[in-house]
């Protein structure tokens, strides 16, 4: 998907602080999306940046630089819920109907 | 209803068979999206239709026809298709504009579990 790169796993304890890192193509950037995806379920928005800087939404926050084509996920006070598939997209150009493009997904597993 | 909701959510054909999937969107938004998921693989954008009309179509077999009779509903036709055709295919809708507050995220249905025999 487009040199979209994020870690295939990662796991971390209840309670704990994890980030999830992304890389992604620079060309032709209009926008980075995070989305959860629990086994069996539709992928679900988490988070949108276009802009650089840190985007806070409760226990998650994600982070932009749009000059080294990096984002990451954190998430705070890890909870068993949490486990789950994250995926990092970058969406299109206008010209190609706004799709996104999606990583393979980092599969973080919560421990107690 | 709410939502985007997919039907049939299982679907096992042969070969040979002729299918369709369908999607339908109660969320007002003016494009639809055809993603692909398989395993340890990204998600595979397959199609997308802005305002009814089909703008992306990602090198796509000719075994998977679109279509979009209006902006609340997208089909996916399915004919002679392989057992790696076998996947998790997953519609989507989003408002085709970023004026105002819109984002543009995409909002996904639960997916039709095909499997191909």
């Amino acid at each position: 998907g487009q040199n979209i790169d994020q870690p295939t796993e990662m796991t971390a304890t209840e309670g704990a602080i994890v980030q999830i890192n992304c890389t992604y193509q620079t060309s032709g950037f209009n926008g980075l999306f995070w989305y959860q995806q629990h086994a069996g379920e539709a992928p679900t928005f988490l988070s949108y940046n276009v802009l650089d800087g840190l985007e806070e939404k409760g226990r998650f926050s994600s982070f932009l630089s749009r000059s080294k084509g990096y984002s990451y996920l954190l998430l705070k006070e890890l909870q068993m819920k949490d486990s789950a598939s994250y995926l990092c997209a970058r969406r299109d150009p206008p010209n190609s109907g706004y799709a996104l493009n999606f990583g393979k997904g980092t599969s973080l597993l919560v421990t107690p | 209803e709410t939502g985007v909701t997919q039907t049939p959510r299982h679907l096992v054909m042969g070969m040979t068979n002729k299918k369709s999937l369908k999607c339908e969107q109660h969320l007002g938004h003016n494009a639809m999206y055809w993603y692909k998921q398989s395993a340890k693989k990204p998600l595979e954008l397959m199609f997308v239709y802005s305002l009814e009309e089909r703008v992306e179509n990602n090198s796509v077999p000719s075994r998977f026809s679109p279509e979009c009779p209006n902006s609340s509903h997208l089909f996916l036709h399915l004919h002679t298709l392989q057992p790696e055709d076998s996947a998790l295919y997953l519609c989507a809708s989003s408002q085709d504009s970023l004026a105002g507050a819109n984002t543009g995220e995409l909002f996904f249905g639960e997916g039709s579990r095909l499997t191909v025999l």
